[in-house]
């Protein structure tokens, strides 16, 4: 595609529900990122995709926070049993290469937990 | 553990004026460095990447600086406009990117 692309734009939940965040990125971007940004915070890495591989899942905050990537294309950023705190924008980020490359964004997932 | 500081936070000049925002990072063992704005309520946009081995970047009235040794950047923006009002992000990628906090920038009419 010619952007990167993410939704949904707004999901409002409830406590203790489970949502789901999709990313696609720009079409063969090998490298995928996620980011989480609370209100008038900075970008929290949470983590990163080379291929359909992530080498680095530190970032994410606790064991209710999973993703996965297939084709080497979609992306979700699955969140179980949220919870108020993880009220924030997900930002979905792809780039050409993981080292080289520049990192492109979307418009980001705002997620308001209830 | 890469820590990245952008100074100053916030900032308020007059329009016409030339700025320099200030990015510093802890590891020096970096593949790039990368700027981007993001207006409120938005994405990021991407300004200027420079790779590690590069010591500058320009696009029109933007210029970036690298001094990877010293793990110090500089965004440079000439001839400040009220629509470069917006929040500047520098991001170091050594493996996971990080980012700092960022610097609002506001230019008054």
């Amino acid at each position: 595609g010619a952007g990167v692309s993410q939704s949904p734009s707004n999901k409002v939940t409830e406590k203790g529900k489970d949502v789901e965040l999709r990313c696609d990125p720009i079409s063969g971007h090998t490298a995928l990122y996620w980011y989480r940004q609370r209100l008038g915070q900075g970008l929290e890495f949470l983590i990163y995709f080379q291929g359909n591989s992530a080498p680095d899942k530190s970032g994410l905050p606790s064991d209710r926070f999973s993703a996965e990537r297939t084709g080497e294309s979609v992306s979700t950023l699955t969140i179980q049993r949220t919870q108020q705190e993880d009220s924030a924008v997900y930002l979905c980020a792809s780039s050409s290469h993981g080292q080289t490359g520049e990192l492109f964004f979307g418009e980001g997932s705002r997620l308001t937990v209830l | 553990k890469q820590e990245v500081t952008q100074i100053p936070a916030a900032l308020s000049v007059p329009e016409g004026e030339n700025l320099v925002l200030n990015c510093s990072f802890t590891d020096s063992a970096i593949y790039n460095l990368q700027w981007f704005r993001q207006d409120p309520g938005k994405g990021l946009t991407s300004l200027l990447l420079i790779q590690s081995s590069q010591r500058e970047q320009t696009s029109g009235r933007l210029n970036a600086s690298l001094d990877k040794s010293s793990g110090r950047s500089t965004l440079y923006i000439a001839a400040s406009q009220p629509g470069d009002s917006a929040t500047y992000l520098c991001a170091v990628d050594d493996d996971k990117i990080i980012f700092g906090k960022g610097t609002r920038l506001h230019i008054l009419p």
